[in-house]
């Protein structure tokens, strides 16, 4: 089964408007990485949260971890289409050992 | 500098056919790790080494073994391809062991398989 499920699947949105993709776990995370993807390409590293209640931001992305550590969003403010992509949610999970488990991903279309 | 790569970018063969992905990181890492990405862009783990170790492999068929000859490298050979073995295959390469979280997992830029 799907550890994590992320929300939605797919968004396309008017170039300036802000976005919001969550990231839900049904078990305590011990870590949690955001992820971008270009359209065929490799995956870029966006941010990593550890700590309950934590945020980071870089630039016009900001992340956030619930306090009970089974939840994060990633927030885009007034989008651009070089936002545009995949992103992925990634989760160390202490069932999981050492990997890391996948969201679903979620598509983003940003329309000039 | 690229810190992960992987080489073929892009890979087109028949099945049946024995064929090998190989990656390298120059970041001084200790665990690396391969990832196999799904038509619907579905990102799973399929093995993980440290220090040349096997620390996990994740229900993979006989026909796919890792090799890491060092640390900087993991290489994939994968036998007898099947038409299912199509995805796009991700190297990345950690500090350590992911273990609780802790270290970032850094991706290569994927090989793209397409058996026919």
């Amino acid at each position: 089964s799907q550890e994590l499920e992320q929300s939605p699947q797919s968004l396309i949105v008017q170039e300036g408007k802000n976005l919001t993709i969550n990231c839900t776990s049904s078990k305590t995370l011990y870590g949690l990485y955001w992820y971008k993807q270009k359209y065929g390409e490799g995956l870029i590293f966006l941010m990593m949260l550890q700590k309950g209640g934590e945020e980071k931001s870089h630039e016009k992305i900001t992340a956030k971890l619930d306090e009970k550590k089974q939840q994060s969003s990633l927030h885009i403010t007034a989008s651009q289409p070089s936002h545009a992509g995949i992103y992925l949610c990634g989760a160390a999970q202490k069932s999981s050992g050492d990997k890391l488990t996948f969201g679903t991903g979620t598509r983003l279309a940003v329309r000039p | 500098d690229t810190a992960v790569s992987q080489t073929p970018k892009y890979l087109v063969t028949q099945m049946g056919n024995d064929k090998s992905i190989k990656c390298e990181q120059n970041l001084g890492h200790d665990t690396m790790y391969w990832y196999k990405q799904d038509s619907k862009k579905f990102l799973k783990i399929m093995f993980s080494y440290n220090n040349k170790e096997l620390i996990i492999n994740e229900t993979v068929p006989n026909r796919f073994s890792p090799k890491s000859p060092d640390k900087a490298h993991l290489n994939l050979h994968i036998n007898s391809l099947e038409l299912g073995d199509s995805a796009v295959y991700f190297c990345a390469s950690s500090l350590r062991l992911a273990g609780h979280g802790t270290d970032t997992q850094y991706f290569g830029p994927g090989t793209r398989l397409t058996v026919l």
